[in-house]
């Protein structure tokens, strides 16, 4: 089955706690990004990787880093400087999406 | 600054009937426009995509048109499903940087 996986599909954070989203594609393709949506907004870039061993802050990556060692794997860490984690984090390669991550902070 | 703008925000509307939902851009330099449809608590789907070139795009019941010169695209729904009820997203694709400026959303609620 193709496509792109996203896991967990529901993750809690404790306050002062960094946690690691995980994304994997199977679809061979070299750009892969990651997306936060929060409700009444648009989905807003947070990283990209155009290739392996590179990736690009996007516009909120403050709070946020990621690692590009495989083609297939661009997982997010959520920091404990990002002071309002609580959101919808989507994984994307070229225009498809994963199934999204749901982040709360307890 | 790259914007899109949807219209309206939300609508409810009977099964059976039609609707139809607006994107306004003022991206450039433009390379694609795609339609998305978001299911709560779920990742979006790609319903259609339009280069600069094209007017229209069928998927199903779903029909989407593009006008470049006034920077308009509008999703019209046939027939509406109650399985319709979802977020529905307008992103446009900005030449040679493969970024995307996604709207805000149309939240469509189907009612029996």
């Amino acid at each position: 089955d193709g496509g792109i996986t996203q896991s967990p599909k529901y993750l809690f954070r404790k306050e002062g706690q960094n946690v690691t989203l995980s994304c994997e594609q199977n679809l061979n393709h070299d750009a892969m990004y990651w997306y936060r949506q929060d409700p009444g907004q648009g989905l807003r870039l947070i990283y990209y990787s155009q290739i392996v061993n590179d990736f690009q802050k996007g516009d909120i990556a403050e709070g946020y880093s990621v690692s590009r060692e495989k083609k297939e794997s661009f997982p997010l860490t959520v920091t404990s400087a990002q002071k309002n984690p609580t959101a919808f984090y989507l994984c994307a390669s070229k225009a498809f999406f994963g199934q999204g991550t749901r982040l709360t902070v307890v | 600054k790259n914007q899109v703008e949807q219209s309206p925000q939300s609508l409810i509307i009977l099964e059976g009937k039609n609707c139809t939902l607006q994107c306004n851009y003022t991206v450039s330099p433009f390379s694609n426009l795609r339609w998305y449809k978001q299911d709560t608590g779920r990742g979006p789907v790609s319903l259609t995509i339009m280069t600069f070139s094209e007017n229209t795009k069928s998927n199903g019941r779903y029909t989407a048109t593009l006008d470049a010169d006034t920077k308009q695209s509008s999703l019209h729904i046939t027939a509406s499903q109650l399985s319709d009820s979802a977020s529905y997203i307008c992103v446009v694709s900005v030449t040679g940087f493969q970024k995307l400026v996604f709207g805000t959303g149309t939240r469509l609620l189907v009612s029996p």
